[in-house]
């Protein structure tokens, strides 16, 4: 069946670091591909996506592209901010069916 | 922006009662969605509702658990003579349309403790 496979945390960088969150997924058919981001005490909000191959979704500064070649949708940001300190879901919507599967989620600390 | 509202943020009850969560999708939605996350594990899938009636569910979503859109704006999540392994963050979420490629909009969750 359809899931997805996060790369493990907890996650700690200093401020201005590179962030790379792995991401791979197995689906049947041409899934979309999101990445949440839940911030302390609060719900999961969207912060990119892509819908189709070699697509590349961006916000926030936070880029993530669709390989369909690698099953992977890995999450980067060039220069992480301390108030990017967060857990961070990538998760398939599937494309038959209503369903979205999530990764296990990634804490990211980003310390001064 | 319009936003996906739950009520209430933390619902602590004895293990045996019922339990009632609420939720107050993004108006114009159609469709309607809740997942649990308990503690440290991976988001999981509960339930779909569209036209009144559930489109999937999980195995997890077993007899004790109900949904239902009362009326125009509320969807709720019912449990029944609760287990404490249903102890867990429950959001949840609702969508436009059904196209795969729409993202879900998700409240910020009830927070229930089983005791």
């Amino acid at each position: 069946g359809d899931s997805v496979t996060q790369m493990e945390g907890p996650v700690t960088l200093s401020e201005e670091a590179f962030l790379t969150i792995n991401c791979t997924y197995t689906a049947t058919g041409y899934p979309s591909l999101f990445w949440y981001v839940q911030y302390p005490g609060e719900g999961l909000q969207l912060l990119l996506k892509a819908t189709k191959a070699d697509d590349k979704g961006s916000n926030k500064g936070f880029e993530a592209t669709y390989r369909k070649e690698t099953t992977s949708f890995h999450l980067e940001k060039g220069s992480v901010q301390v108030s990017d300190s967060a857990v961070y879901f990538c998760a398939l919507s599937a494309f038959f069916g209503n369903q979205f599967y999530f990764g296990t989620g990634t804490s990211l600390t980003v310390i001064p | 922006e319009p936003e996906v509202t739950q009520t209430p943020s933390h619902q602590v009850t004895q293990m045996g009662q019922e339990v009632i969560l609420r939720c107050v999708p993004i108006s114009n939605h159609l469709y309607f969605y809740w997942y649990r996350q308990i503690l440290g594990q991976k988001v999981e899938f509960l339930v779909s509702f569209y036209n009144n009636e559930i489109s999937e569910k999980s195995e997890i979503f077993d007899d004790q658990f109900s949904v239902e859109r009362p009326d125009g704006s509320n969807f709720t999540l019912k449990i029944r003579s609760t287990k404490l392994e249903d102890s867990a963050m429950y959001f949840c979420a609702s969508k436009g349309t059904g196209d795969s490629n729409q993202p879900q909009h998700f409240g910020d969750g009830t927070r229930l403790s089983i005791l």
